[in-house]
């Protein structure tokens, strides 16, 4: 079955440590967002992509980091300058002919600095 | 820039009663407008989308939503509330592609449904 993975569930961070969460796709999609949710605030952009090799920031994107070296990947690394980085973190992805459907969301990961 | 207000955080019902949550939305030109569903500590699963025709939409579980351009509005209902209904809900809206919106959706703040039984 087609759809998004990310790992892992459950992520915990000492202070001053990079760690990386991982999406993957097997939809072909071109697009792929990340958004953090946190209590009572919905979700918020951190960076997109709408092609290999290429990503935007969001609204959200200071002390975060992406690539997109494939289309089926597109890791986002949690860096030590993000002061509050515990919150659940969302994949997504979509296509040009399926955007009208809106996004194919992973299960998420929970990042929880320790 | 486009936004979506769910002006309210949390909505109690009882089981069998209808249910309505409501959203409103802000963008340039017709709108592209979704609900998404949240259980807990799982990702968000798409319920219905408006993108023309009918105003009245069906989707996903029995639930419906009806598109008031006037209004702006896009409110999610169901006639028959079950608990299993209980959950986080998300109104999401996107410009027409020929805006260059880079098929961005924003969402609103969520609301959480409660059904009681």
């Amino acid at each position: 079955d087609g759809g998004i993975t990310q790992s892992p569930k459950y992520l915990f961070r000492k202070e001053g440590q990079n760690v990386t969460l991982s999406c993957e796709q097997n939809l072909n999609h071109d697009a792929m967002y990340w958004y953090r949710q946190d209590p009572g605030q919905g979700l918020r952009l951190i960076y997109y992509s709408q092609i290999v090799n290429d990503f935007q920031k969001g609204d959200i994107a200071e002390g975060y980091s992406v690539s997109r070296e494939k289309k089926e990947s597109f890791p986002l690394t949690v860096t030590s300058a993000q002061k509050n980085p515990t919150a659940f973190y969302l994949c997504a992805s979509t296509s040009g002919s399926q955007s009208n459907y809106g996004y194919t969301f992973g299960s998420g990961t929970r990042l929880t600095v320790v | 820039a486009q936004s979506v207000a769910q002006p309210e955080d949390q909505v109690n019902v009882a089981e069998g009663n209808p249910l309505t949550v409501k959203c409103t939305y802000s963008v340039s030109g017709n709108p592209y407008l979704f609900w998404y569903v949240q259980y807990p500590n799982r990702g968000l699963q798409f319920l219905l989308k408006y993108i023309t025709g009918d105003n009245l939409v069906k989707g996903s579980y029995g639930f419906e939503a009806e598109f008031n351009k006037s209004q702006t509005s896009f409110h999610l209902k169901k006639p028959s509330a079950l608990v299993s209904d209980s959950a986080l809900y998300f109104c999401a809206v996107r410009a027409p592609i020929s805006s260059g919106s880079a098929r961005q959706l924003t969402f609103g703040s969520g609301t959480q449904l409660t059904v009681l039984p």
